[in-house]
């Protein structure tokens, strides 16, 4: 199995611009999940799927930011306007479906924001 | 709701030795996971070592063991024969078993491997 795949894995971007971050979780997994990293709030859960549901969204920063999992295979992390402050690395992770084992997680996008 | 601290920021530890990296968590919760996940320089996150909260026996993975001290709500990680390659920001992360599976994850610490 090739992992979780992201995509892009750099994304620059300016001010006011939508951007859409990408993750393809392992055939399998039924939990997806996406994190934020910064040095200021460490690993933050943004958003958790289950079985391509979203569960729990209350780490979603602001209505700017939108997740999407159309199907088992594919999600989909949005943030339109794009602003400085929304600079960070952006994790996806999935697992089976209780979770216990951990997750794996992809390479991540790290995202910059001029 | 959970906490983790790792009061560590950094530290460093000769190659071949033995380094311990600490973890203490809050929870009101009696089962649960807890983690410890590597972030090397190429961003990725690997899974170290997993270890459930009502295993008395700590666990272990070749050169990577936990002290976890229940009662104290402690699982420190000890890398035994540091290697060049575990160079890397180590994160302690909590997962109840209640509800969504979330990770909680500490602040990391960053570990250097001095040759």
């Amino acid at each position: 199995d090739a992992g979780v795949i992201q995509s892009p894995r750099h994304e620059v971007t300016e001010m006011g611009q939508e951007v859409t971050l990408r993750c393809k979780p392992i055939s399998g997994h039924n939990s997806l999940f996406w994190y934020r990293q910064t040095m200021m709030r460490g690993l933050e859960l943004l958003i958790y799927f289950n079985n391509n549901v979203p569960i729990d969204d209350s780490g979603m920063p602001e209505d700017r930011f939108s997740a999407k999992m159309p199907n088992a295979s594919f999600s989909t992390l949005k943030i339109q306007p794009s602003e400085p402050r929304d600079s960070a690395v952006y994790f996806c992770a999935s697992s089976l479906s209780m979770g216990d084992y951990g997750y794996t997680f992809g390479s991540g996008t790290r995202l910059t924001v001029v | 709701a959970q906490t983790v601290t790792q009061s560590q920021p950094e530290m460093s530890v000769q190659e071949a030795e033995t380094v311990t990296l600490s973890c203490t968590y809050d929870t009101s919760e009696s089962d649960y996971y807890l983690f410890w996940y590597k972030q090397p320089p190429s961003r990725q996150m690997i899974l170290v070592i997993r270890q459930e909260a009502y295993k008395q026996q700590n666990a272990t993975e070749n050169r990577f063991s936990v002290n976890f001290q229940k009662a104290a709500k402690s699982f420190s990680l000890k890398i035994s024969d540091s290697q060049l390659g575990d160079a890397a920001m180590y994160f302690c992360a909590y997962m109840s078993k209640k509800g969504a599976q979330k990770l909680v994850f500490g602040q990391g610490t960053r570990l250097t491997i001095n040759p």
